[in-house]
């Protein structure tokens, strides 16, 4: 019953770099969500997917890409990390017509 | 835009005591009202939801009321426990928005022995 699992947990990058956090989930939800968190701010969402081979832009996209070959995998990707990219991301799944979600533990990205 | 807030940044209580945290929110179409608890270097954690049709639900010591009229939630957690020490968040959610959570910005519960 691993639920959303987020890998990796932890990652530092240098301004510039590439990298793609990777999120699974094996309940079968058709609704993946990708939110960053800031020190004393709430979850912002980036990116989202109803469903297999879709996606769609939430509040902050900018800066990011995500894809969603298969439905138990969202992937958010960061082309050229920036210092502003500094965070804490949570991926996040759910039913259709659920009103929650369940979060994975969490990736904190750290650019320098 | 949109937001949903939350009235006080900190909350202190005693343990044994009731905790009440509290929230605003703008969205008046929003479905669902949800509250989820983060405890430190953790996701957050799905607490309870209420309908915007209803106006109290009960869970395991916790109880959210929804007020439409001024639109305000609360969170309300009976005999509050060391445990509960986290930040709560209230979250709205709207279908006819793409059922996307809208999150406040958090209220710190901390649980005096």
């Amino acid at each position: 019953n691993a639920g959303v699992t987020q890998t990796p947990k932890f990652r530092v990058l240098k301004t510039g770099q590439s990298m793609t956090l990777l999120c699974a989930q094996d309940m079968n939800h058709e609704y993946m969500y990708w939110y960053r968190q800031d020190p004393g701010m709430g979850l912002r969402l980036i990116h989202y997917s109803v469903g297999e081979g879709t996606t769609a832009k939430g509040e902050v996209p900018d800066g990011y890409n995500v894809s969603r070959l298969k439905k138990q995998n969202f992937l958010l990707g960061l082309e050229s990390a920036a210092p502003s990219q500094t965070s804490v991301y949570f991926c996040a799944s759910s039913y259709l017509g659920g009103s929650g979600y369940t979060f994975g533990s969490g990736t904190r990205l750290t650019v320098v | 835009g949109e937001s949903v807030g939350l009235h006080l940044p900190t909350l202190s209580v005693q343990e044994g005591d009731n905790s009440i945290i509290n929230c605003a929110y703008s969205n008046s179409a929003s479905d669902y009202f949800i509250w989820y608890k983060q405890e430190s270097g953790k996701g957050p954690q799905f607490i309870i939801d209420i309908r915007s049709n209803m106006d109290k639900r009960q869970g395991q010591r916790v109880t959210v009321l929804l007020n439409k009229t001024v639109k305000h939630l609360s969170l309300q957690i009976a005999a509050t426990q060391p445990g509960d020490s986290a930040v709560y968040f209230c979250a709205e959610k709207a279908y006819n928005q793409g059922g996307k959570l809208i999150f406040g910005q958090g209220t710190e519960l901390s649980v005096k022995p």
